[in-house]
């Protein structure tokens, strides 16, 4: 089993709808989860990130954490066209000493929003 | 600077050659990372530096691989003997240090290198 778990897709959804964007990892003593936006043939850029269980909310953009299940997911309100992307999933590790910059990524989704 | 920048942006090398990659972290960062993004592997950590020192190298994948950071700025990437399935973007990444707390790791737009 992969550490960390995304549906490459690609997911379509239509302009003003909501995208769903799930994330499994299998570290249960993971803290903290992050969600980038990487759009083709560009870099990633930080889109949230998220440590506690339940609901954050930025913008039209809702990261959701389940510690329980061990699933993260992101919602992504009024899709717009702009959003069309590849979404990573990504954690830092659980262990002490070692550096919070050390990711892993999930595959990433790719999302597609038609108008 | 104002971001993470990394040069060249785009490198094609004959296998065997040897290449060498530079970033130039987010002035401040005391933290560097190193990461490898190829078609179908995903985006991979490889190294990463806290000032000068890399106390994490265990993602180079091989002996081939080296890096190094100088004045606890400037990296370089050095890939000796570039193999084809070294061909992929190297992505450099910075923040403000290496520990906890939600530091915002900062991505460079990478250097795509295809080795022929």
């Amino acid at each position: 089993q992969k550490e960390v778990e995304q549906n490459s897709g690609p997911l379509s959804v239509p302009e003003g709808a909501i995208a769903s964007l799930n994330c499994t990892y299998s570290d249960r003593g993971s803290q903290s989860f992050f969600w980038y936006r990487q759009y083709s043939g560009k870099s990633p850029e930080l889109i949230m990130f998220i440590y506690s269980n339940g609901d954050k909310e930025d913008g039209r953009f809702t990261a959701q954490l389940n510690k329980a299940s061990q699933y993260v997911s992101l919602l992504i309100r009024d899709s717009q066209p702009s959003d069309s992307a590849t979404y990573l999933c990504a954690v830092p590790p659980n262990a002490g000493g070692t550096s919070y910059g050390k990711l892993t990524f999930g595959q990433g989704t790719i999302l597609t929003v038609h108008p | 600077g104002a971001g993470v920048s990394q040069s060249p942006s785009n490198k094609v090398t004959e296998k065997g050659k040897d290449v060498e990659l530079r970033c130039d972290p987010i002035s401040g960062h005391t933290a560097l990372y190193w990461y490898r993004q190829s078609l179908g592997q995903g985006l991979e950590f490889l190294i990463y530096f806290q000032g000068n020192s890399a106390p994490d190298k265990s993602g180079l994948p091989s002996d081939r691989f080296s890096a190094e950071r100088t004045g606890g700025s400037v990296s370089t990437l050095t890939i000796q003997r570039t193999q084809q399935e070294d061909s992929a973007v190297y992505l450099c990444a910075s923040s403000l240090s290496s520990g906890t707390g939600g530091n915002t790791i900062y991505f460079g737009e990478g250097s795509w290198l295809t080795v022929v």
